[in-house]
C-alpha cells in the first residue's frame, strides 16, 4: 500500500548547524510533497511544499529537494535556531493533477528536531 | 480570519457514550478530512469528504462516522467510543483534493 518512510526519528543539532530530514514514498503517482512543523501541543503547520515538476524549492533557511526517480525528498534547514525545535512531518499526495485523487496525505512518522543553544 | 475550528479541544468520556467532535472552516473549501495522531504512527486519515454529501473512508475508519451536510462543517461521530480511540484528532481542509491542507487546533480525547 501507500507508504512514506521518514528518517531520522530524532535529530539533535547545535544552534547554527544544518539539519536534514529524509523521506521516501512508495506511490509513484504522488506529485505533491508538503512538509509540516508541529510544535508541542499545537497543530501541524505547513512550512514548505514542492510539486513533482520541480526538483528544489527554497524559502529563506528552509529548502526541499525532490528526486522522483528515487522516490525520495528531503527537508534542509540551515543556520538552525532554538525555535526550530519541533516535530517535522513529511507527506505525499496525488495532487490535483493526479489520477484517482482522493486528496489523502500520507504522512511520515515524524522527526523530533532539537536545536541546542 | 481564515481558519479551521474544532470543538471541544479536550474531552474525557467513558466507553460506549456517543460523542461528536465538530469541525468548521470558513474558507469555502471543498475538501475536508479527519486524522488521528498517535505516538510513533504519525497522522492517519480516518475519513475525508470531497464536497457536500460526498464522504469516504480513509485508512482507519472503524468506529467512526462522519457527515457533510454543509460545505463548512464536517463533524466526526463516535457512536460507541472505546479506549483504543483515545488519541489526538485533527480536522483539516483544502480548497480542493490534493491542495495544501490546513489543520484545526486538535481535539484530545480520552476514553476510559
Amino acid at each position: 500500500g501507500e507508504n512514506v518512510e521518514q528518517h531520522p526519528s530524532t535529530l539533535s543539532v547545535q544552534e547554527g548547524d544544518s539539519a536534514v530530514i529524509k523521506c521516501t514514498y512508495s506511490d509513484s503517482a504522488s506529485n505533491y510533497f508538503p512538509w509540516y512543523k508541529q510544535e508541542l501541543g499545537k497543530r501541524p503547520q505547513l512550512i514548505i511544499d514542492i510539486r513533482s515538476n520541480v526538483g528544489e524549492k527554497k524559502d529563506q533557511r528552509i529548502a526541499v529537494t525532490l528526486n522522483k526517480t528515487a522516490k525520495h525528498f528531503s527537508l534542509h534547514i540551515t543556520e538552525t535556531q532554538p525555535e526550530d525545535s519541533a516535530v517535522y512531518f513529511c507527506a505525499a499526495s496525488r495532487g490535483r493533477l493526479g489520477s484517482s485523487n482522493t486528496g489523502k496525505l500520507i504522512f511520515g512518522q515524524g522527526t523530533t528536531l532539537q536545536v541546542k543553544p | 480570519e481564515a481558519q479551521v475550528t474544532q470543538n471541544p479541544r479536550y474531552l474525557i468520556t467513558v466507553t460506549g457514550k456517543k460523542l461528536t467532535v465538530t469541525c468548521s472552516q470558513n474558507m469555502n473549501h471543498e475538501y475536508m478530512s479527519w486524522y488521528r495522531q498517535d505516538p510513533g504512527l504519525g497522522l492517519r486519515q480516518i475519513y475525508y469528504s470531497m464536497n457536500v454529501e460526498v464522504t469516504d473512508k480513509g485508512d482507519v475508519p472503524e468506529g467512526y462516522k462522519v457527515s457533510r451536510k454543509e460545505k463548512r462543517n464536517f463533524p466526526l461521530i463516535l457512536e460507541s467510543p472505546s479506549p483504543n480511540q483515545t488519541s489526538l484528532y485533527f480536522c483539516a481542509s483544502s480548497a480542493v483534493a490534493g491542495e495544501t491542507q490546513y489543520f484545526g487546533p486538535g481535539t484530545r480525547l480520552l476514553v476510559l
